[in-house]
């Protein structure tokens, strides 16, 4: 059975911070994707990671792919109130989408 | 476009009852999936469809049916609920399998009494 383990499970800072949080595994991926949820809402698409070692940022939020392919990071720089939310990564195996339980992320004024 | 819709929102059975969850999307998506979310777990898969009159299980099948009669919709069925279906179902469709993005609808809060 294929896992991601994500951590922490729960995250809670001030404005302004800078966080990391990881996903894991003992299996290689084709490709790691990084949703967000918000509260009552369904995930939205962040990013796709296809290439080991490959590095994606999207303004504040930096994603990395593991050399290889079987962990990732989300750095959030300078976090905001707004990058509240829950975090889930999930990874492309087999045509299948094996998906972690995620880090809740609270970003306090 | 609306996306990915769900319906209802919100619903409370009792133990045993029947329900349907109808999920559409607008997108011309031939890949549909139906989730559920609990705390602490993650999504799980429940049933998917590659396609329109096509279905095939996930991970956590047992206890729901689905169909797919039409490309556009895809129902999720509970012939006889128990508590333990109690959870967030989100429905998602993709244009393709493995790595192309899934779009997921906003959700349905089942409680199961």
């Amino acid at each position: 059975t294929q896992l991601l383990e994500q951590s922490p499970q729960f995250l809670s800072i001030q404005e302004g911070e800078n966080l990391t949080v990881y996903c894991n595994s003992s299996s290689v991926f084709s490709s790691l994707q990084w949703y967000r949820q918000e509260p009552g809402e369904g995930p939205v698409l962040l990013v796709t990671v296809v290439t080991g070692g490959e590095v994606k940022k999207l303004k504040r939020l930096t994603f990395q792919f593991g050399d290889a392919r079987k962990d990732s990071s989300l750095h959030i720089t300078a976090a905001q109130p707004g990058d509240t939310g829950l975090y889930l990564c999930a990874g492309v195996s087999n045509y299948q989408l094996i998906w972690g339980a995620g880090t809740k992320l609270i970003i306090k004024p | 476009n609306a996306g990915v819709t769900q319906t209802p929102k919100f619903r409370v059975l009792k133990t045993g009852q029947s329900m349907t969850l109808l999920c559409a999307q607008d997108m011309n998506h031939e890949y549909m999936y139906w989730y559920r979310q609990d705390p602490g777990m993650g999504l799980r898969l429940i049933h998917y469809s590659v396609g329109e009159g096509t279905t095939a299980k996930g991970e956590v099948p047992d206890g729901y049916n689905v169909s797919r009669l039409k490309k556009q919709n895809f129902l999720l069925g509970l012939e006889s609920a128990a508590p333990s279906q109690t959870s967030v179902y989100f429905c998602a469709s993709s244009p393709g399998t493995g790595g192309n993005t899934q779009y997921f609808g906003p959700g349905t809060r089942l409680t199961v009494l």
